[in-house]
């Protein structure tokens, strides 16, 4: 159980487009999802957090605009990296939290998602 | 500002030599201290829960402890397989949802 299931898995784009990244709980019902960027060899920086149904709450440094955050059902979430640039290269991963089995405490992790910008 | 140090940034093992990755925090009020693995290019897999001083969980070959300032991830005999990046995480109780995560510690053990 606590599948969570992120794609594409890899992207690249030109510069001045839009990616979506999809994120999605399998077998349980994410009532919170976030939104983490990693850099090569450094920990996860969470960007934004978004509860079902209600905009996402942003981090501070993160732009609203450039990073949209769609939270329309208890099972998916949706990254929109728009007018991508070069500096925007870098791997994105997901968490859900949900209930599961009584658990509500874990967050539960996607893959991954490789975004690398021409 | 919670926060979160692990130590060593990277440690190197022979295949069965044991040892222990430090996570220190400080936080108003803990409301849950977590561990993860992450395998290059993959997200972080979920390992422990720890929410209390005193508690300690085991996996194989993973025993996570916590005291009111650190946690420990001791590794038991480890094995080339073990290789990975382990990361430590706070849930305060005034932020919410909000996980802090450390720098995270990187592992090597070598046959």
């Amino acid at each position: 159980g606590a599948v969570v299931s992120q794609h594409p898995s890899w992207v690249i784009c030109k510069s001045g487009t839009s990616v979506k990244i999809e994120c999605r709980s399998l077998d349980f019902q994410a009532t919170t999802m976030f939104w983490y960027r990693q850099f090569p060899k450094q920990s996860l920086m969470l960007m934004a957090t978004s509860n079902e149904g209600s905009k996402a709450t942003y981090e501070q440094g993160v732009e609203k605009d450039k990073f949209l955050i769609n939270h329309a059902s208890l099972t998916l979430s949706t990254l929109t990296v728009t007018s991508a640039h070069p500096e925007d290269s870098s791997f994105y991963i997901c968490s859900a939290r949900g209930i599961l089995a009584g658990v509500v405490d874990e967050q539960y992790f996607g893959p991954g998602t490789r975004l690398t910008v021409t | 500002e919670d926060q979160v140090t692990q130590s060593p940034e990277a440690l190197r093992l022979q295949e069965g030599e044991s040892s222990s990755l430090n996570c220190s925090y400080t936080v108003s009020g803990l409301r849950g201290l977590f561990w993860y693995r992450q395998d290059p290019g993959k997200g972080p897999e979920f390992l422990f829960t720890l929410y209390s001083a005193g508690e300690e969980k085991e996996k194989e070959r993973l025993k996570a402890t916590l005291t009111k300032k650190e946690s420990f991830l001791h590794i038991t005999a480890p094995k080339p397989e073990d290789s990975a990046t382990y990361l430590c995480a706070v849930r305060d109780n005034n932020a919410g949802n909000m996980l802090t995560f450390g720098g995270g510690t990187r592992l090597m053990v070598k046959p």
